[in-house]
């Protein structure tokens, strides 16, 4: 059972457009999210979180958002650069003393020059 | 600042041969630490996680087991891999109940 839904695999927008990248959860225990970006052979890197008691999250092109009854969030790219190909995951945890992460299965975001 | 490290990159096994896959972390101390394995085209999956030295708990039922010797130490192992164990495997560390975990880069296992 997914409890963590990254369902588009791939997604291309042109440079300097914004890029969506969403992500779905079934488990209301999830307090808190997070947005990964991988690159081929190398380990995920953390972008951006937010905690469910925000709804949104800003770190400069980068923005989250999180909506708690849809258990839905999204991650906003603007503008996107080639640089921002990669892989990207979602990943949620609830509070727990090891806070384990539970992730989609990424989506592959390709930016065109 | 942290620094994780993981070996090695890539490492070719045939199958029914152990395995030991090393992580250290530098830079802090007790650190929750993690193992994670992606398989071809799947997200990551939580193989292990420890707390503390010589606490190790399982997510999964599987042919690895994990052990902690030091509070820096994270060491992934098989007596006899399978051909199912090829995968990415990452180790990854937190401070104690704080996010976000941040990953080392990860080896190759290829099983022949």
């Amino acid at each position: 059972d997914q409890q963590v839904k990254q369902n588009s695999p791939s997604l291309s927008v042109q440079e300097g457009r914004i890029s969506i990248l969403n992500c779905d959860y079934t488990n209301s225990m999830f307090d808190y999210f997070l947005w990964y970006k991988k690159y081929p052979a190398e380990g995920p890197t953390f972008l951006i979180s937010i905690s469910s008691i925000k709804d949104k999250n800003e770190d400069g092109r980068f923005t989250v958002f999180l909506n708690k009854s849809a258990k839905h969030l999204s991650l906003h790219i603007v503008p996107s650069q080639p640089g921002d190909s990669a892989v990207y995951f979602c990943a949620a945890s609830s509070s727990g003393s090891a806070r384990q992460l539970t992730f989609g299965s990424g989506t592959q975001l390709t930016v065109l020059p | 600042s942290q620094t994780i490290h993981q070996w090695p990159a890539t490492l070719v096994q045939p199958v029914g041969s152990p395995l030991s896959l090393e992580c250290t972390v530098e830079g802090t101390s007790n650190p929750n630490l993690y193992w994670y394995r992606q398989a071809a085209g799947r997200g990551l999956q939580l193989l292990f996680y420890s707390v503390g030295i010589g606490q190790i708990s399982s997510e999964v039922p599987q042919n690895l087991s994990a052990s902690r010797p030091q509070d820096r130490q994270f060491i992934l192992s098989s007596k006899k891999l399978l051909l199912s164990d090829s995968g990415f495997y990452l180790c990854a560390w937190s401070f104690q109940g704080f996010q976000p975990q941040h990953f080392g880069d990860g080896t190759r296992l290829s099983i022949l």
